[in-house]
């Protein structure tokens, strides 16, 4: 079946650095990808997404491209806040389906 | 004010009490879903409606059961509650007439069961 992995956490950067979470992918068809982002005592949110081979999703400095040959979706940005510490979360929605299915989460600690 | 709201937000019971986890949303979206959130495994669903009359069973179903009362409420309720239970619990929402995919998520309900 479907499915998303990523890699493990946690994550420690000081602020400023390069920040590389990695996201591979298993699925039939050609699903949506997605990266939701959960602060700290609040829901998911939706921090960017790609729909199709070769789209570039980006939001708030971050940005992931989807990679159809490598079935990844890598979330990257420049340079990292001590306010982007979070767990992140690599998505998938099957085409058609609307359900999402969801990695294990990676969890971000910038430190000033 | 928030569009998915759950209450409560915490909340202990002991094994075997019945419990029901409620979901309100005014985004005027169809389609809802329960998820249930564990440490290293990611959010995995448990249930989701596409419309008042239709509801699904989602990846892991067993023990709980939901109710569809309107558009807007979508309940999770756990007939006989056991420890294997306790989690972070999420309702959310999505519109599949915007043509994306995207969900929006409510807050969480943390249950603990002892």
């Amino acid at each position: 079946g479907d499915s998303v992995t990523q890699m493990e956490g946690p994550v420690t950067l000081s602020e400023e650095a390069f920040l590389t979470i990695n996201c591979t992918y298993t699925a039939t068809g050609y699903p949506s990808l997605f990266w939701y982002v959960q602060y700290p005592g609040e829901g998911l949110q939706l921090l960017l997404k790609a729909t199709k081979a070769d789209d570039k999703g980006s939001n708030k400095g971050f940005e992931a491209t989807y990679r159809k040959e490598t079935t990844s979706f890598h979330l990257e940005k420049g340079s990292v806040q001590v306010s982007d510490s979070a767990v992140y979360f690599c998505a998938l929605s099957p085409g058609g389906y609307n359900k999402l299915i969801f990695g294990a989460g990676t969890r971000l600690a910038v430190h000033p | 004010d928030a569009d998915v709201t759950q209450t409560p937000r915490n909340r202990i019971t002991k094994t075997g009490k019945r419990i029901m986890l409620e979901c309100s949303q005014t985004k005027g979206h169809d389609r809802m879903y329960w998820y249930r959130q564990d440490p290293g495994l990611g959010l995995r669903l448990i249930y989701y409606s596409f419309d008042v009359k239709d509801i699904n069973k989602g990846e892991i179903s067993d023990g709980y059961s939901v109710s569809r009362q309107a558009q807007a409420k979508f309940s999770l309720s756990l007939e006989s509650a056991i420890p294997n239970q306790t989690a972070l619990y999420f309702c959310a929402t999505s519109d599949p007439r915007t043509g994306r995919d995207e969900q929006y998520f409510g807050p969480g309900t943390r249950l603990t069961v002892t």
